[in-house]
């Protein structure tokens, strides 16, 4: 299986930072990657897919990018709101494999 | 709105048998393959399997830690996914989620979530 390795697991900012977290496959999955949101208690949320399309509705300052081994989510003003763990998933091939989450913190 | 329900969890003995359901609404469920995926308490999301729509055969795929003992199925008529769950064991207590499935292109819609605890 492909292993996702997602850093940092955690993560302390304040609101208005910009802030940027990394997933590297243990192989190339082209652009087979998407970002999600999840909140305490709650389902994940599809943020990014295709390593950098944007899912209808969420918001611009949420962006990805990557391709092959190398993935980037960058969120380029926190708001309120984005404080959660976030994953990403490769769906290159199977299993589809989760990162380990970067947990979100508010500083 | 387009939705997805969970339905079927609960408290069950290592061994026994359950099957969650997935009742989809507001699109066209025969349109799109569809995703298990878990959460036991306090862990990370990990895949549970997966089964193609109709035009791509209606198949299935499974993670290795179910294979063999987990299910899926599916009733385009009644736009429900299942998961039937047997020989159940303790590791497979978690948050059980089903997904819309848009691969490529990701899992768009999840339902809420329903627990499946297994113990003694």
């Amino acid at each position: 299986a492909i292993q996702m390795t997602q850093s940092p697991s955690s993560l302390s900012a304040s609101v208005g930072d910009r802030v940027t977290i990394t997933c590297r496959a243990s192989q190339g999955i082209r652009n087979d990657l998407g970002w999600y949101q999840q909140k305490p208690g709650k389902a994940p949320k599809l943020l990014i897919y295709a390593a950098s399309s944007l899912q209808s509705g969420v918001p611009s300052r949420f962006s990805g990018s990557g391709s092959g081994t190398d993935f980037t989510l960058t969120i380029s003003s926190l708001q309120p709101e984005d404080f959660a763990t976030y994953y990403c998933l490769q769906d290159y091939n199977y299993p589809p494999t989760f990162g380990q989450g970067t947990k979100l913190e508010i500083k | 709105e387009v939705q997805l329900v969970e339905s079927g969890g609960g408290l069950v003995k290592p061994g026994r048998s359950l099957r969650l359901s997935c009742t989809a609404s507001g699109f066209t469920f025969g349109d799109y393959a569809m995703s298990w995926f878990r959460q036991a308490p306090g862990k990370g999301l990990e895949w549970v399997g997966f089964i193609r729509s109709k035009a791509y055969g209606g198949t299935t795929e499974y993670a290795a830690s179910v294979k063999g003992r987990f299910t899926i199925s599916r009733d385009d008529s009644k736009s429900i996914a299942y998961l039937q769950m047997n020989s159940l064991k303790t590791e497979d207590t978690a948050v059980y989620y089903c997904t819309r499935d848009r691969a490529p292109g990701g899992m768009d819609v999840w339902g809420q979530g329903t627990t499946v605890t297994v113990s003694s």
